[in-house]
């Protein structure tokens, strides 16, 4: 599976869009990007996926540039409740490779 | 609906007891899998079930971790012979598909596990 990159730890206001990003510059064609969050003391809960497609449900949005090395997260009005670890994963298989991810703060 | 459930939540083990870590999965779920989170880091891979075969084992770190998944629900994950090492957290996700191919996991809250 491929490695990913993400930045330790980032800060966001409360209200504005919190944008994540993770490099995976060593992802194949089969391999999808997973994102998953980890509020303190609760398991990673699943946020959203792609293959090639810019993706959006009710959580977030999730952008995958044209070559696919790089992803973002976009969560569009961070809120409190958002502070968490967030996880970018690839991979084309069950197995999933955690990295230690983002450690998103949104201050009020 | 119900999620993923864990029992117990917290368990502290004196080093060299055996533990045995339970999971419920979301009922119907096809696949389930077995994390371990040590403080500070992501959750490293286990062990995968399909139904109640157990098809990857490669992530147990020693021969002293152990799952089972008898009818394929329910899941044990016991650990003998606890070392100070084992503290950490277990998780354990369910997925409703099986096979090669990656769906999304639904995770349980986790058991904390202490050795002293």
């Amino acid at each position: 599976d491929a490695k990913t990159t993400q930045p330790p730890s980032m800060d966001c206001a409360e209200g504005r869009a919190a944008n994540l990003p993770c490099n995976h510059s060593t992802i194949s064609g089969n391999e999808y990007v997973y994102w998953y969050r980890q509020i303190h003391s609760q398991g990673p809960q699943y946020i959203i996926h792609g293959l090639k497609n810019n993706e959006t449900n009710e959580m977030a949005s999730l952008i995958i540039t044209e070559d696919r090395k790089s992803s973002t997260l976009i969560l569009p009005h961070a809120t409190l409740r958002d502070t968490a670890v967030y996880y970018c994963i690839v991979t084309g298989t069950y197995k999933y490779i955690f990295g230690t991810g983002t450690r998103l703060k949104v201050l009020a | 609906g119900a999620g993923v459930s864990q029992s117990p939540r917290y368990k502290v083990a004196k080093r060299g007891q055996d533990v045995a870590l339970r999971c419920d999965p979301i009922s119907g779920h096809v696949s389930l899998f077995w994390y371990q989170q040590a403080l500070g880091q992501g959750p490293e891979f286990l062990t995968y079930f399909q139904n109640e075969a157990q098809l990857d084992k490669s992530g147990l770190p020693s021969d002293r971790f152990f799952a089972e998944r008898p009818e394929g629900s329910v899941s044990t994950l016991k650990i003998q012979r606890t070392q100070q090492e084992d503290s950490a957290v277990y998780l354990c996700a369910s997925s409703p598909r099986g096979g090669a191919r990656t769906y999304e996991q639904y995770f349980g809250p986790g058991t904390r596990l202490t050795v002293t």
